[in-house]
């Protein structure tokens, strides 16, 4: 079975701050896939990052960047300098390959409970 | 536009009644899911569908319907059975591969009282 941990539930900073968000997760499969989403107050579940498990570089994107450590089954999120649009919550999910007789669209997402980020002016 | 519409977006229902929650996508896509959120629990898998007229449980299916007749659609049926429907509602979908990201609608909020 899969298990995504966001141990923290909600984290405070002020603007311009750096914050990272953590995510531990646990499989058994060699094979995987990662997944950051960020929720803001409208709902809609946005995609920010896809990383694969043979796939262990960082990565950087603006004031994103994702630290995956497969070490320590890890794959962390940090916000540099962060301003008040980046408040939402934001969730990291973990899937892997569907069972031998299920098709490819079986594929299934287990999410971590999401870690609330409020960014104060 | 290209997207997932969900709608309504805010619903209200009796105890007891069954209430249908409406999921179109215009992305062409092949895999559609539906997803409950509960304060501070995170997304949790109702049922998904990869192709028309076929669909699976997820992991809480219990007290839930849905029905794939068209590749656009995919409408979830809270019953009378489910114990505490009150939740978000988020509708995904993907083109079915391991490495596509999901999709997401804007969610319908239910409220039953």
């Amino acid at each position: 079975a899969q298990k995504v941990t966001q141990a923290q539930t909600e984290i405070s900073v002020v603007e311009k701050e750096d914050v990272t968000l953590d995510c531990v997760y646990e499989t058994r499969d060699t094979t995987y896939y990662l997944f950051w989403y960020k929720q803001p107050p409208s709902g809609e579940l946005v995609f920010l990052i896809r990383r694969n498990s043979f796939d262990e570089q960082n990565e950087i994107s603006g004031r994103y960047s994702w630290n995956f450590q497969k070490s320590t089954s890890s794959f962390n999120f940090t916000i540099t300098a962060s301003q008040v649009v980046d408040s939402a919550v934001y969730f990291c999910a973990l899937s892997v390959p569907p069972g031998l007789y299920s098709g490819a669209g079986s594929y299934q997402l287990t999410f971590g409970k999401g870690t609330k980020l409020s960014v104060i002016p | 536009d290209g997207g997932i519409t969900q709608s309504p977006k805010y619903l209200f229902r009796k105890e007891g009644q069954n209430v249908t929650l409406s999921c179109e996508q215009n992305l062409n896509h092949d895999a559609m899911y539906w997803y409950r959120q509960d304060p501070g629990q995170g997304l949790r898998l109702i049922y998904y569908s990869q192709i028309v007229n076929d669909f699976q449980k997820g992991d809480i299916a219990e007290g839930y319907s849905v029905s794939r007749e068209k590749k656009e659609s995919f409408p979830l049926t809270v019953t009378s059975a489910q114990k505490n429907p009150t939740a978000f509602y988020l509708c995904a979908t993907t083109w079915g591969q391991n490495n596509s990201p999901l999709h997401f609608g804007n969610g319908t909020r239910l409220t039953v009282t």
